[in-house]
């Protein structure tokens, strides 16, 4: 079972577009949401991260927006870049332990000139 | 210092040959990880070194043999594997293992077996 789901599984967008990625899940113990950036040929990398005891989170062109009650939150790139182009993975944990960390199934972002 | 570097980037191996993917970190790190990741699929975690000791195994096949020499280095012995097993195989490190550190990933070994 997919503790993560994620959505869209491709996005394509205009540079200097927006480009939005949902994510939900179910499991009201998840206290951590990083997401994850990964270049091709490369490990993934963390962008972002919010706790649930906030709604928003901003760091320059990137914003997670988190919903509580609906059990959802969102990456959100303002002013697209082609640099942007990369696969995107949201991702839940429940405190200690690695194997709580549960990632969502990726999206991959093209952002065209 | 902030890198994970693993080796060999690539590797190409019959089903009968024994490899070793290598690991290491310099950040202090106590926590290390194999990750194994299919195309176009997420990570999906095979092991976890807490201080050096191995603390969880995912149901991992035992032609896969983790092993960590010391706190900086993580090593992964392969060993009659099968052709499903090609997969890009990523090293993490974090600095004590609980779920909301940040992971830090090297770049990966492409392995393919034939």
């Amino acid at each position: 079972q997919q503790q993560v789901k994620q959505s869209p599984q491709s996005l394509i967008v205009q540079k200097g577009g927006i480009s939005i990625i949902n994510c939900a899940y179910e499991n009201t113990a998840f206290d951590y949401f990083p997401w994850y950036q990964q270049f091709p040929g490369k490990g993934p990398a963390l962008l972002i991260a919010i706790r649930p005891d906030v709604s928003e989170k901003k760091e320059g062109r990137f914003t997670i927006s988190f919903n509580k009650s609906a059990k959802q939150f969102s990456l959100h790139i303002m002013d697209s870049q082609p640099g942007d182009s990369a696969t995107y993975f949201c991702a839940a944990s429940m405190g200690s332990g690695a194997n709580n960390l549960f990632f969502g199934t990726g999206t991959r972002l093209t952002v065209i000139p | 210092d902030t890198e994970v570097t693993q080796t060999p980037k690539h590797l190409v191996m019959g089903m009968t040959n024994k490899k070793s993917l290598k690991c290491e970190q310099h950040m202090g790190h106590r926590a290390m990880y194999w990750y194994k990741q299919k195309a176009k699929k997420p990570p999906e975690l095979m092991f976890v070194y807490s201080y050096e000791k191995l603390s969880i195994n995912e149901s991992v096949p035992s032609r896969f043999s983790p092993e960590c020499p010391n706190s900086s280095l993580l090593n992964l012995h392969l060993h009659a594997l099968q052709p499903e097993d090609s997969a890009l195989y990523l090293c993490a490190s974090s600095l004590s293992g609980t779920g909301d550190e940040k992971l830090f990933f090297g770049s990966g070994t492409q392995l393919s077996v034939l």
